[in-house]
């Protein structure tokens, strides 16, 4: 079954809202990854987590791993529609196993 | 520089008929990987391989078959698709394991009917 768990499944928010997704995984992993695919695109690699407390952030995403190696989250702070797309967290314990992603959508 | 290139980028398909995806790389990449999206089910682990010679099965690997002969190449197999097969099927690869970046190809959207 889905070992990695990611809500919310959509999101709608106004241009220069924030935005959160967060994803949980049954077990710990040894790393994450966070991707993001544009509609009728495929996924591209924003980046990846590895330690325990781990935070990164890339301009407007702030990126987190959880202390237990369980959980994740990517934050997005003043939305713009450039943003739009669905993104996906992927989890490592022994093979990759991706989230089933929160589709964003930005309201101009 | 090509990356990951698949094809092809949609097919349609007769219940029980067979085909082959392709899927190859030009990054010397180790490790090469199927995958299938379906709406609200994420991307799910079909196959993958860690080198030349070696495979083996992802999360959702029945109805499918892969081989790797070469770094490059990863081809997948249907032998008898089903309409459960409709879905989009991405290919990837990376340097390794370990947590290293994943390389997409652009997708076959694939229709069984």
């Amino acid at each position: 079954g889905q070992q990695v768990m990611q809500i919310p499944q959509y999101q709608h928010v106004q241009e220069g809202e924030d935005f959160t997704t967060y994803c949980n995984s049954s077990t710990t992993l040894s790393n994450i990854q966070w991707y993001k695919q544009r509609p009728g695109g495929h996924p591209v690699f924003l980046i990846q987590l590895v330690k325990s407390g781990e935070v990164k952030k890339q301009k407007r995403l702030t990126f987190q791993f959880g202390e237990a190696k369980k959980n994740s989250s990517l934050h997005i702070t003043a939305t713009q529609t450039t943003d739009v797309g669905t993104y996906f967290c992927a989890g490592e314990y022994r093979q990759f196993y991706f989230g089933t992603g929160t589709s964003l959508t930005v309201i101009p | 520089n090509a990356g990951v290139t698949q094809t092809p980028k949609f097919q349609v398909l007769k219940t029980g008929q067979s085909m082959t995806l392709q899927c190859a790389q030009d990054m010397n990449h180790e490790y090469m990987s199927w995958y299938r999206q379906d709406p609200g089910m994420g991307l799910r682990l079909i196959h993958y391989s860690v080198g030349a010679g070696i495979t083996d099965q992802g999360e959702v690997p029945n109805g499918y078959n892969v081989s790797r002969s070469t770094t490059e190449d990863f081809p997948l197999r249907l032998l008898s698709a089903a309409p459960s097969q409709t879905s989009v099927y991405f290919c990837a690869s990376s340097i390794g394991t370990g947590g290293t970046e994943a390389f997409f190809g652009q997708g076959t959207r694939l229709t069984v009917v």
